[in-house]
Parts: C-alpha cells; sequence; structure tokens
C-alpha cells in the first residue's frame, strides 16, 4: 500500500447505526487530518492530529468521535448520524515541522462516501 | 472575508487555449500556496506548490504569486479535456503551534473540444 487509504470507499448507514472509517497512512508523516466536503460546498476542516495529540476540532458535533491511535492511523467513530452528515470524508496527511515552513505537503486519501438514511 | 476567495466558474474554455484561475487570500504573513485538482467525486490530488513571488514552471502547469497584491494564480497552457475538474487553492497557516491548509471554494473548470 501506499500513500493514504481509506476504508470503507462507501458506506450506507442508517440514523442509529454505529459505524468506524478507518484511514492509513504509508507516508512517515506525523499529521493527519478529517475533512467533510459535502455537494457544492467547500472542504471542511473537522479535526487536525499532531504526533497523536487532537491539536483542532472544528465545532464538530460530538457523534463524530476521532481516534488516532498511532500517528498512522486514524479512525473517525459515527453514531447517531442525521442525514446532513451525507457528505465525501477525506483523510490527509503531512509531514508537520512547525512553525512557518516552506516545505510541507498534504496527501488526500480517496476519501469514504457516507450516506445516511 | 473569506481567508481564500476563488471565482466559482464554471471557467470554460476551448481546448488548447490557455486557462488562467484566480486565487486571493487575506493573511498577509502566509508563505505556502497550493494548487490541488480534483475530478468530481474523488479527491483532491497536489498539483503545485509555490512559496516564492514569480512564476513556477510544471509542464502545461504555471503558478504565479504576487505576495504583496495577495493572489496566486495557476495557468494551464494547452488544456485538454482531461483537464476538466475543479481546482482548489489552499494557503499554508500556523497557528496554535501546527500547521493547516485553508482552502477556497474552487473553480470548476471546463474543457471543451
Amino acid at each position: 500500500e501506499t500513500g493514504v487509504t481509506q476504508t470503507p470507499r462507501h458506506l450506507v448507514m442508517g440514523m442509529t447505526n454505529k459505524k468506524s472509517l478507518k484511514c492509513e497512512q504509508h507516508l512517515g508523516h506525523n499529521a493527519m487530518y478529517w475533512y467533510k466536503q459535502s455537494a457544492k460546498k467547500p472542504l471542511e476542516l473537522m479535526f487536525v492530529y499532531n504526533f497523536k495529540e487532537q491539536t483542532e476540532n472544528n465545532s464538530v458535533p460530538s457523534r463524530f468521535s476521532p481516534e488516532c491511535p498511532n500517528s498512522s492511523h486514524l479512525f473517525l467513530h459515527l453514531h447517531t448520524l442525521q442525514p446532513e452528515d451525507s457528505a465525501l470524508y477525506l483523510c490527509a496527511s503531512s509531514q508537520d515541522r512547525g512553525g512557518l515552513t516552506r516545505n510541507y505537503e498534504q496527501y488526500f486519501g480517496p476519501g469514504t462516501r457516507l450516506t445516511v438514511t | 472575508q473569506k481567508e481564500v476567495e476563488q471565482n466559482s466558474g464554471p471557467l470554460s474554455v476551448p481546448e488548447g487555449a490557455i486557462a488562467s484561475l484566480n486565487c486571493t487570500y487575506s493573511d498577509r504573513g502566509s508563505q505556502s500556496f497550493f494548487w490541488y485538482r480534483q475530478y468530481s467525486g474523488k479527491s483532491p490530488e497536489l498539483i503545485m506548490s509555490i512559496y516564492s513571488n514569480g512564476d513556477k514552471e510544471d509542464g502545461r502547469f504555471t503558478a504565479q504569486l504576487n505576495k504583496a497584491s495577495q493572489y496566486v494564480s495557476l495557468l494551464i497552457r494547452d488544456s485538454q479535456p482531461s483537464d476538466s475538474a475543479t481546482y482548489l487553492c489552499a494557503v499554508l497557516m500556523f497557528s496554535g503551534g501546527y500547521n493547516k491548509l485553508i482552502f477556497g471554494a474552487g473553480t470548476r473548470l471546463a474543457v471543451h473540444p
């Protein structure tokens, strides 16, 4: 496996279900991100993890619960979602060297297309 | 004021023409800028990064940066129908001890034969 992988690629779940999205990066990066992309809306940054520590939570509802057990893996646990949560969920990773940097690149996984019924 | 602004388009150009995509940003201290391409239903793909004023060329793509005017642009020469996608401008922000990208809403490019 190379780059950033995400599973599952497609997920349909009812509002009472509990499911988890998984992301794995094979780039040796130290930072991982969850984004939400709804139809015709810009990318929304949800969570940021640096060295496994959560450094940003962008006012995301508690029905989304992230977990970062190590710097290569990131999960997004989902429970009691709403239909408006249907979107493309993207994971990304980067090597964050701290401070203003000119050597930063962020790579995305293929995404999980989530449909809440 | 949005932090990163792009015209949503669609920008329609004929095959073989130059497509010009523009982006403005609000943080005068920003140092690093990126262009991503996103095909419909796919994830964003990094195609260019630029850090210094001026032009940076990579194949048919040229990124241009003007920090004094706070704008970044992407030129695509000899546009092909396969270039039809949404192009996202992103600016690197350092805040709270870590870096993150601020994305624009994207410009949809349509290249017609």
